[in-house]
Order: C-alpha cells, then structure tokens, then sequence
C-alpha cells in the first residue's frame, strides 16, 4: 500500500531564516505531486505540482519554492521567510488511481516568528 | 476558470443527519470528491463520484450530484460527534484538483 510522509511535523523559525520540508512517497511510482498551504481557519492554496522529477509548476508567486530530485521525493524550500508564511502545509500525491485521487500527507505546522 | 465554493459552516445534534453543500463551475470535471480534515491532521478522502452518476452511497454517506445546476451534497446519516471535522469539495482540474472552502460542521451532544 502506498504512504506518504511529511518532516517535520512541527516547526518554528525565525524571520528570514531558510525553510526546508521534505515529502516522500513509498510504494507508488511516477506520482504526481502536490504542496499547498493552509492559513488559519481557510481553506487550501495550491503552490506547487510536479508531474516528474525536474518538473516543477508554480501556481502562486511567492519567495518559496519546490524541487523533485527524485521520483517519490518532494522538497519544499525558501531562502528568507517571512512571517506571512506561517502556515499548515501539506504534501500530496495523486496520479495512482482511475479517478485521478489526490492522498495527502499529515502535514506539517510552520510557525514564522 | 475553475471555481469551488462551500457554504462555512454547519451544526447539527448528534443523531440527526448533516447536509454539506458545495457548487462547483467547471461543467467538464469528470470526478468530484469530498475530503475530510480532523484538527491538526492532513486530508482524508471519503469518496468521490464521477460525473456521470447521479448519486453514490457508501455506508452513512451519500453524495448527491446535479450536473445541471453544478451542486454537489454530501448526506452524513446519523451524526456522531467524531464526524465534527472541515469538510472539502473538490473538482477535477487539468493536472489538479481544486478545492473549496471547507465546511466546518460542528457535532453537539
């Protein structure tokens, strides 16, 4: 059966510090994957998808960004953050199924202070 | 475009059946899905439907689909205070799903 995994599962950083979350997905291959972010009490955005490994779509202009250096792995990352990135953000895969379902990963709680 | 929307939220009493709504725009989505979202955790799919069925049941929920009007509903039979979560529709777009609001439905003894 497949899994996906999302570290950490908490995390607090300071203003202006880089980010790095990491995704990965076993017993699947070839998925598509997925990063959105959740605000407080909304709903969730799209940030990024990758449909293999190397190619990475943007939907919103931001100063985060995503890479898939393999296939079942899928990294979130910024440079500087700033406090507007607070969030939930959660990892996810789809592609293995006929109704094209997306499975999400537990998530992980980022706290910019 | 490709537009999702939920009513907020919902209470209801334990025992008593929960009605979530959802409209959706994209007439040519082939699947629709209803997600659930506990405190803290990520999303939980509960079922889909693909859209040329009117209706699915799986065990205390329904979903309930009107291409013409684009509504989607999903029917929780006896509710139970462990149903209390948020609640996303979501439609089938190019490479991607896209997702409503969320309906928080809130489950009182």
């Amino acid at each position: 059966s497949q899994t996906i995994h999302q570290w950490p599962a908490t995390l607090v950083q300071p203003v202006g510090s880089p980010l790095s979350l990491e995704c990965t997905v076993e017993g699947t291959s070839n998925p598509n994957l997925y990063w959105y972010r959740q605000a407080a009490g909304r709903g969730l955005q799209l940030l990024f998808y990758s449909v293999g490994i190397g190619q990475i779509s943007s939907e919103v202009p931001q100063n985060l960004s995503a890479s898939r250096p393999q296939d079942r792995q899928f990294i979130l990352s910024s440079k500087k953050l700033l406090l507007s990135d607070s969030g939930f953000y959660l990892c996810a895969w789809g592609g293995g199924h006929v109704a094209d379902t997306q499975y999400f990963g537990p998530g992980t709680r980022l706290t910019v202070l | 475009g490709e537009d999702v929307e939920q009513s907020l939220f919902l209470s209801v009493r334990e025992g008593d059946s929960s009605v979530i709504n959802c409209t959706y725009t994209d007439s040519s989505s082939t699947y629709l899905y209803w997600y659930k979202q506990e405190p803290g955790a990520g999303l939980q799919l509960l079922t889909y439907i693909f859209s040329n069925m009117d209706m699915k049941q799986d065990q205390r929920l329904t979903v309930l689909l009107n291409k013409k009007d684009k509504h989607l509903s999903l029917r929780i039979a006896d509710t139970q205070t462990g149903d209390s979560a948020i609640y996303f529709c979501a439609e089938r777009g190019f490479q991607k799903l896209v997702f409503g609001t969320g309906t928080r439905l809130l489950v009182s003894p």
